[in-house]
């Protein structure tokens, strides 16, 4: 079992609906989960993380954090065709290991908003 | 400017030949980070390293080599360039607060003929 799974996509949605992505991950004392957004041929740069259960919101995006289902969501609100692009989830490790300050990837899922 | 930079953006190498990847950030982040990307298996991490003089393995490391003298600089050396290691690299770097996130450079993208 991989550290942290993403379905990879394709996920193809109409602008203006709402996109989901979601994120699990294997180790439960995980403790912060971050969501980047990589553009072709860009870096990856973060959009927003969350450590708490529950929902964040930022803008058109939230966040939802499961620790007991060990899932991570993100929700895009009035899909924009700019939005399209490959949204990376991350986890950090348990505190005090010696892998703490490392981040573990998923695969990335790749999202298309068209018009 | 404050930031991470990578250098050089583009290189192309021949097999064999040896290949530093250079990585420079003026945080003064304690946490810096070596990935390669390549299709199918997104992000992977090659090295990274905790402080100056600290540095340990990650996911890939075979083939690779790793230094930090100085906290600002994290160069990835490749000993003698496989055509397995054409790849985007990304460094990265973040401080030891437990939520800080990870800051990416531009990126390197290495091809080995």
């Amino acid at each position: 079992q991989k550290e942290v799974e993403q379905n990879s996509g394709p996920l193809s949605v109409p602008e203006g609906a709402i996109a989901s992505l979601n994120c699990t991950y294997s180790d439960r004392g995980s403790q912060s989960f971050f969501w980047y957004r990589q553009y072709s041929g860009k870096s990856p740069e973060l959009i927003m993380f969350i450590y708490s259960n529950g929902d964040k919101e930022d803008g058109r995006f939230t966040a939802q954090l499961n620790k007991a289902s060990q899932y991570v969501s993100l929700l895009i609100r009035d899909s924009q065709p700019s939005d399209s692009a490959t949204y990376l989830c991350a986890v950090t490790p348990p505190a005090g290991g010696t892998s703490y300050g490392k981040l573990t990837f998923g695969q990335g899922t790749i999202l298309t908003v068209h018009p | 400017d404050a930031g991470i930079t990578q250098s050089p953006r583009y290189k192309i190498t021949e097999t064999g030949r040896q290949v530093t990847l250079m990585c420079h950030q003026t945080w003064s982040h304690s946490y810096m980070f070596w990935y390669r990307q390549d299709l199918g298996h997104g992000l992977r991490l090659i090295y990274y390293s905790a402080a100056a003089d600290i540095t340990d393995k990650g996911e890939v490391p075979d083939g690779y080599v790793v230094s930090r003298s100085k906290t600002e600089n994290f160069p990835l050396t490749l000993e003698s360039a496989t055509r397995s290691q054409t790849s985007v690299y990304f460094c990265a770097s973040r401080s030891g607060t437990p939520n800080s996130p990870l800051h990416f450079g531009n990126g390197t993208r290495l091809t080995v003929t």
